[in-house]
């Protein structure tokens, strides 16, 4: 268990909708970090949250939103769903104690939200 | 570019050590190797980081080439729940991690 959880485990949704999947940082961790996996394109990097502010984005989609709340926990928007968004949407969390990047920072994951779309 | 290459896959028997080998060519002088394994139906796991020299820690350990263009990363006694996709990644410090394809280990009974 790596302290990250997420919710919901399982999500089953319409194309054309909009979901929410949240998750919980280990206590303590400031950096929250969102990835999606899927068959085809393995394990993506979508976007990095350092103590609520956004810090750095991968591949996005402009359909996709996230923010970190003052709890520190994270929420990842999905809207306009399509079936190609079905996919493992992990969240992980580091335990960085500074804005800067640290090259032996160490990301512990949650254990995803499998999300199909119908 | 960010690449390291890995084998696809490998296969090894139980209770025999592991050595997962990973190509890092292009790394610079700064960057970290790091290891994650990803169990099935399971989020990535944290293994093992280093820089220049050999580290262990209670799961693996990595021996880094003096050049530092590979690394092995060495399960020493490997179980079947070692069974998982291994990744080697380097972290140059732009905040994400970028997984390649890894290395699906099969342990064999």
């Amino acid at each position: 268990d790596s302290g990250v959880t997420q919710t919901p485990k399982h999500l089953i949704t319409a194309t054309g909708q909009r979901v929410t999947l949240r998750c919980s940082p280990r206590s303590g961790d400031l950096s929250v970090y969102w990835y999606q996996q899927s068959l085809d394109q393995g394990l993506q990097f979508l976007i990095q949250y350092y103590n609520g502010e956004e810090r750095a984005k991968g591949n996005i989609l402009e359909r996709f939103s996230a923010q970190q709340f003052p709890d520190l926990h994270s929420e990842l928007n999905l809207s306009s769903l399509e079936l190609g968004d079905s996919a493992l949407y992990f969240c992980a969390s580091s335990d960085r104690t500074s804005g800067r990047a640290d090259l032996r920072d160490t990301q512990y994951f949650g254990p995803g939200t499998r999300l199909t779309v119908l | 570019d960010a690449k390291t290459t890995q084998p696809n896959s490998m296969e090894s028997n139980e209770e025999e050590p592991v050595h997962l080998p990973c190509n890092h060519s292009t790394i610079s002088g700064t960057d970290y190797i790091h290891w994650y394994r990803q169990l099935p139906s399971q989020g990535p796991e944290y293994v093992i980081h280093g820089l220049t020299s050999n580290v262990n820690n209670r799961m693996a350990s990595l021996a880094i080439a003096e050049d530092r263009k590979s690394s092995t990363l060495i399960l020493h006694r490997a179980t079947l729940r070692d069974a998982a996709v291994y990744y080697c990644i380097r972290n140059f410090g732009n905040e994400k991690l970028t997984f390649g394809t890894g290395t699906r280990l099969t342990i064999i009974p």
